[in-house]
């Protein structure tokens, strides 16, 4: 079946560091991959998005690009803000059409200042 | 325009009872989904509906839980005799169409506490 593995957090970094959270996925064909941020006290929201290989989706100064050959989708910013502190899911939709949405076990990011 | 609105925001029940949970999806959306989140976990698939077409009822954990959507509209879900291990966020998400590469969007949860 198919799955998204994240790095476990919480991962706590200082204002302006380089964040990098991996996602890695299991799927057949060219699934869709997302990821997703939840901010304390709010719902899940898209982040940014990647539908083929090699895109890279972008947004707010996250960037992840889809690697097939690695089978992943590492998000990355280079100086994080402590308002970038939230829970980060990846995600995957399978190609071809409408079947579950599998989600990660989300990675909680601390940003001290 | 309006997101994804779910209510009520928490509620907190008594185990043996029963509680329904509501979720307004965007406005012309036909895809709607309802998730479980529980502390400190990923999201949980619970159900699927797309228009007048079966559900997908996979994801529900035991026939305790059950749910409807009238058309492409408002979506009940229903849990009969909670128990503790029920206690969880439940999340509702809609999508304009059920196409993989289509983003959802998510309401902000409803807060369920068995006691």
């Amino acid at each position: 079946g198919n799955s998204v593995t994240q790095m476990e957090g919480p991962v706590t970094l200082s204002e302006e560091a380089f964040l990098t959270i991996n996602c890695t996925y299991t799927a057949t064909g060219y699934p869709s991959l997302f990821w997703y941020v939840q901010y304390p006290g709010e719902g899940l929201q898209l982040l940014l998005k990647a539908t083929k290989a090699d895109d890279k989706g972008s947004n707010k100064g996250f960037e992840a690009t889809y690697r097939k050959e690695t089978t992943s989708f590492h998000l990355e910013k280079g100086s994080v803000q402590v308002s970038d502190s939230a829970v980060y899911f990846c995600a995957l939709t399978p190609s071809g059409g409408y079947q579950k949405v599998t989600f990660g076990i989300g990675t909680k990011l601390q940003v001290i200042p | 325009g309006a997101g994804v609105s779910q209510s009520p925001s928490n509620k907190v029940t008594e185990k043996g009872k029963d509680v329904e949970l509501r979720c307004d999806p965007i406005s012309g959306h036909t895809a709607l989904y309802w998730y479980r989140q529980r502390l400190g976990q990923g999201l949980e698939f619970l159900i699927y509906f797309q228009g007048n077409s079966a559900p997908d009822k996979s994801g529900l954990p035991s026939d305790r839980f059950s749910a409807e959507r009238t058309g492409e509209s408002v979506s009940t879900l229903t849990i009969q005799r909670t128990q503790q291990e029920d206690s969880a966020v439940y999340l509702c998400a809609s999508s304009l169409v059920p196409q993989s590469s289509y983003e959802q969007y998510f309401g902000p949860g409803t807060r369920l506490t068995v006691t």
